[in-house]
């Protein structure tokens, strides 16, 4: 089993559809959490960092952690054609694990006009 | 503020030889992290960096090495390539002594091994 699964997809919405995208996670040390948007062949890109269980928002993007379920999600409003791209789950369990990583599959995003 | 840089772009080279990629971290960062990301899959910890010392090591072998410099940048290097070893190579870089886990990655280089 995988330390931490993501829903590859692909996902399809309309224009201005609410997407929800979510990771669930085995390891309990992880702490924090991030959501990176990958565009083709092209680096990720920080788009959400959480510490802990909680909500943050930021524009049309929240982000929720619930660590006593293991899982957290990113919720998009109002989607558009540029948010189409792979959406990554990353989380961290600091500590002496600063700086390590360990990554969801991703989920392919397509918002069609 | 000088985002993350890398180069090559792209690089293709045979089975059985060896390759140095370059990453240059984020102004005001100190600590480099190296990800492997095949086709289809979320990135992979391969190593970081901190304080020119490795610190902190994922699943790989060691013909994989690094180095920090006294400016903060890397080097990754792969010896003896393999076909599997085709991917796209991130490095992100972070703050270590301000205790942020934001880490903030390059464009990649893609490598070929054919």
């Amino acid at each position: 089993q995988k330390e931490v699964e993501q829903d590859p997809g692909p996902l399809s919405v309309p224009e201005g559809a609410i997407v929800s995208l979510n990771c669930t996670y085995s390891n309990s040390a992880f702490q924090y959490f991030m959501w990176y948007r990958q565009y083709s062949r092209k680096g990720p890109e920080l788009l959400m960092y959480t510490y802990s269980s909680g909500n943050k928002e930021d524009g049309r993007f929240t982000a929720q952690v619930d660590k006593s379920s293991k899982y957290i999600s990113l919720f998009i409003r109002d989607s558009q054609p540029s948010d189409s791209a792979t959406y990554l789950c990353a989380m961290s369990a600091g500590g002496t694990s600063y700086g390590k990583l360990t990554f969801g599959q991703g989920t392919i995003l397509t918002v069609h006009p | 503020e000088t985002g993350v840089t890398q180069s090559p772009t792209h690089l293709i080279k045979t089975r059985g030889q060896q390759v140095t990629l370059r990453c240059s971290s984020q102004s005001g960062h100190n600590t480099v992290s190296w990800y492997q990301q095949a086709l289809g899959q979320g990135p992979q910890f391969i190593f970081q960096y901190y304080r020119e010392e490795e610190n902190g090591r994922g699943n790989f072998p060691p013909r994989f090495s690094g180095l920090q410099f006294p400016n903060y940048s890397s080097e990754l290097n792969v010896n003896a390539l393999e076909l599997d070893d085709s991917a796209l190579y991130l490095c992100a870089s972070s703050s270590r002594d301000s205790s942020s886990y934001e880490q903030y990655f390059g464009p990649g280089t893609r490598l070929t091994v054919t």
